[in-house]
């Protein structure tokens, strides 16, 4: 059981925009920022977004983030057969001594 | 640009000590600003977080594993270290290396090692 709660699957059809949520508590996505990694199949995630909302440099504008209260959501516009892999969103969980806490993924499938 | 590649024991026995280690090539760990951390994922399931460490040697660790974890930097080598003691198979993951954030509390690990696989079987 992840402390951050993703739904296990999304799809979307080429060109169409899917977005994928993140759900957590006052400790972890409500006063901290949110991270989102991207994972294709066989490799080591990457990072997509970072606090909260930003790119880093080289990730295509299709993606972005956003934050309200104990919850996220990524989106993805354009959606692009490339795009199919595992998403998480992350965060600092305030609890206890402090910990980083993963959502548990989300595999996206680009029908 | 910055890369990062972890090693060690693809096989380690129950109840032994699972030791790995990061090397980073193109920046140093000593002039950086930034955490280094340790990533597990268990194969077919989501990703854990199991430490983070600074230069300085400071440590944060993940309260699940905290008993059993020790993180270490050595920047002679620009390497940072990973021991998880008493290993049982629930230990059996791919472990990955990342640098972190400037503030541990910002867990914007990039770039990634590629992974190693480490099984715990008698």
């Amino acid at each position: 059981q992840s402390v951050l709660t993703q739904p296990p699957s999304a799809s979307g059809t080429p060109g169409q925009r899917v977005t994928i949520s993140c759900s957590g508590s006052s400790s972890n996505i409500g006063s901290n920022y949110v991270y989102w990694f991207q994972q294709l199949p066989g490799t080591a995630p990457k990072l997509l977004i970072h606090t909260n909302n930003q790119r880093p440099s080289g990730v295509p504008d299709r993606f972005s983030g956003s934050k309200s209260g104990t919850s996220a959501s990524l989106a993805i516009s354009g959606l692009r057969s490339e795009d199919e892999a595992d998403y998480y969103c992350a965060a600092w969980d305030d609890s206890l001594s402090g910990l980083v806490v993963f959502g548990g993924g989300t595999k996206l499938t680009v029908l | 640009q910055l890369q990062l590649q972890e090693s060690g024991p693809g096989l380690v026995k129950p109840s032994e000590t699972l030791s790995l280690t990061c090397s980073v090539s193109g920046g140093s760990i000593r002039r950086s600003n930034y955490y280094w951390g340790w990533i597990r994922q268990p194969p077919g399931k989501g990703l854990e977080w199991i430490g983070s460490i600074y230069h300085s040697g400071s440590t944060y660790y993940h309260p699940s594993l905290k008993s059993r974890v020790t993180i270490s930097v050595d920047t002679s080598k620009n390497q940072f270290s990973l021991k998880l003691s008493s290993a049982t198979a629930a230990d059996t993951a791919v472990y990955y290396c990342a640098r972190g954030g400037v503030v541990v509390a910002r867990p914007e690990f990039d770039p990634w090692g590629q992974g190693t696989l480490v099984t715990v079987s008698s």
